[in-house]
């Protein structure tokens, strides 16, 4: 079946130094790839989706290539601030699944200043 | 535009007792999920619809859990007969069709 596996957390960075979270991917079909990130007390929130392989997805300085090849979508930002302190999680939907959307764990990010 | 509501925000409930969340999605969305959240796991879904109709209920624990959504707008969860394992956050999230889903902010069950 559909999983997900990612770095696992927390992951503890100062301000200004770059992330990277891993994700890797078991799927037979083709997906779609997403990050979401959440914020104690709230729901998940799309922090950007990737539906074809080889493309890149963005968002507030957040990045990720769909690399169907290694069957990973990792997450990078060059420079973390306090503010991206949340939980991360990468997910994929594909359609052989109709189209239900698997998450991982997540990662906790904790950025200090 | 609102986003999806959820209905209450906690529940403490003693085991044996039940429970039902409540969820109004986003104006439109067709597409209605639940999913179960344990602390510091990701989400996993339960159910969800697409209109008034059931597409995946196959992780919704039959004999206790059940959802509907009688005129594909406004969905309830209901746990009867809870046990601590049940402790969690309930998400709602809704989709118009596609795969991006936009969540509530979740009903936090602690069941002792």
């Amino acid at each position: 079946g559909d999983s997900v596996t990612q770095t696992e957390g927390p992951v503890t960075l100062s301000e200004g130094t770059s992330l990277t979270v891993n994700c890797s991917y078991e799927t037979k079909q083709y997906p779609t790839l997403f990050w979401y990130v959440q914020y104690p007390g709230e729901g998940p929130q799309l922090l950007f989706k990737v539906p074809k392989a080889n493309e890149k997805g963005s968002n507030r300085g957040f990045e990720a290539t769909y690399n169907k090849e290694a069957t990973s979508f990792h997450l990078q930002k060059a420079s973390v601030q306090e503010s991206d302190s949340a939980v991360y999680y990468c997910a994929l939907s594909d359609r052989g699944s109709n189209n239900r959307i698997f998450f991982g764990d997540g990662t906790q990010l904790v950025v200090k200043p | 535009e609102a986003g999806v509501t959820q209905s209450p925000r906690y529940a403490v409930l003693q085991e044996g007792q039940a429970v039902s969340f409540w969820c109004d999605p986003i104006s439109g969305h067709d597409t209605l999920y639940w999913y179960q959240q344990p602390r510091d796991q990701g989400p996993q879904l339960l159910v969800y619809f697409r209109d008034e109709a059931v597409i995946d209920n196959s992780q919704l624990p039959s004999d206790r859990f059940s959802a509907v959504r009688p005129k594909g707008t406004n969905s309830t969860l209901k746990i009867q007969s809870a046990k601590q394992g049940d402790t969690a956050t309930y998400l709602c999230a809704s989709s118009w069709t596609g795969n991006t889903l936009y969540f509530g902010e979740g009903s936090r069950l602690i069941v002792v």
